[in-house]
């Protein structure tokens, strides 16, 4: 069965500070990976997916299937990044249904 | 505007009551989701559909049921409603994924309060 794990349930930076929350996947087959986004009193939205290998935000994430691994990063964090960040993994074999992580919380300190 | 609604936003009901949580989309998307969520907690699928008269249950045991008539319209119902089923629910529709892996859209969910 697939699973999605982040370890972090609360990650507090510095404004300035680089950021990574950190996402680990089980699956056999060859997964695709998504994060989403959720800020304060507003819907969960999709940030980034690995196939597009885009930048969002100032956000990257690399699927590293040797760790199976699907962290996300940014080199510099804003205040406005303070929110609720979730890994989801779709097998992609016939399914549609996304697995979600339990979300780690981002909090940014000016 | 294309976009996915959920009504209503909050609902505050008694045990016992029968309840209809709304959802509907305007993209065309023939899957659409129904998700389980505590506040500050993982997501939890109950319910899909993959098109018109198609309903699956999800990963988490549900006792709602869902029905799917329409493309756009996907509701969720509690025949009785029960403290246990405090949460927030979440509606989602996607396109496929295989072509493009775009991922869900999702609706601004429903925080319900059973008393």
């Amino acid at each position: 069965a697939q699973r999605v794990t982040q370890p972090e349930k609360l990650l507090s930076v510095f404004k300035g500070a680089p950021v990574e929350l950190k996402c680990n996947y089980s699956y056999s087959g060859s997964p695709e990976l998504f994060w989403y986004v959720q800020y304060s009193r507003q819907r969960l939205q999709l940030l980034l997916r690995h196939i597009s290998r885009e930048s969002i935000k100032g956000f990257t994430a690399d699927l590293n299937k040797g760790e199976t691994s699907f962290h996300l990063k940014k080199p510099f964090a804003q205040e406005e990044d303070s929110a609720m960040y979730y890994c989801a993994l779709h097998s992609g074999a016939g399914s549609y249904q996304l697995t979600f992580g339990k979300g780690t919380k981002l909090s940014v300190i000016p | 505007e294309a976009d996915i609604y959920q009504t209503p936003r909050y609902l505050v009901i008694g045990t016992g009551k029968k309840i209809t949580l709304e959802c509907s989309q305007t993209m065309g998307h023939d899957k659409m989701y129904w998700y389980q969520q505590d506040p500050g907690m993982e997501l939890h699928l109950i319910h899909y559909s993959y098109g018109v008269n198609s309903t699956e249950k999800g990963d988490l045991s549900s006792e709602s049921t869902v029905s799917r008539i329409r493309t756009e319209h996907f509701p969720l119902t509690l025949e009785s409603a029960r403290p246990s089923h405090t949460s927030q629910y979440l509606c989602a529709s996607s396109e496929s994924f295989w072509d493009t892996g775009y991922g869900y859209t999702f609706g601004s969910g429903t925080r319900l309060t059973v008393v």
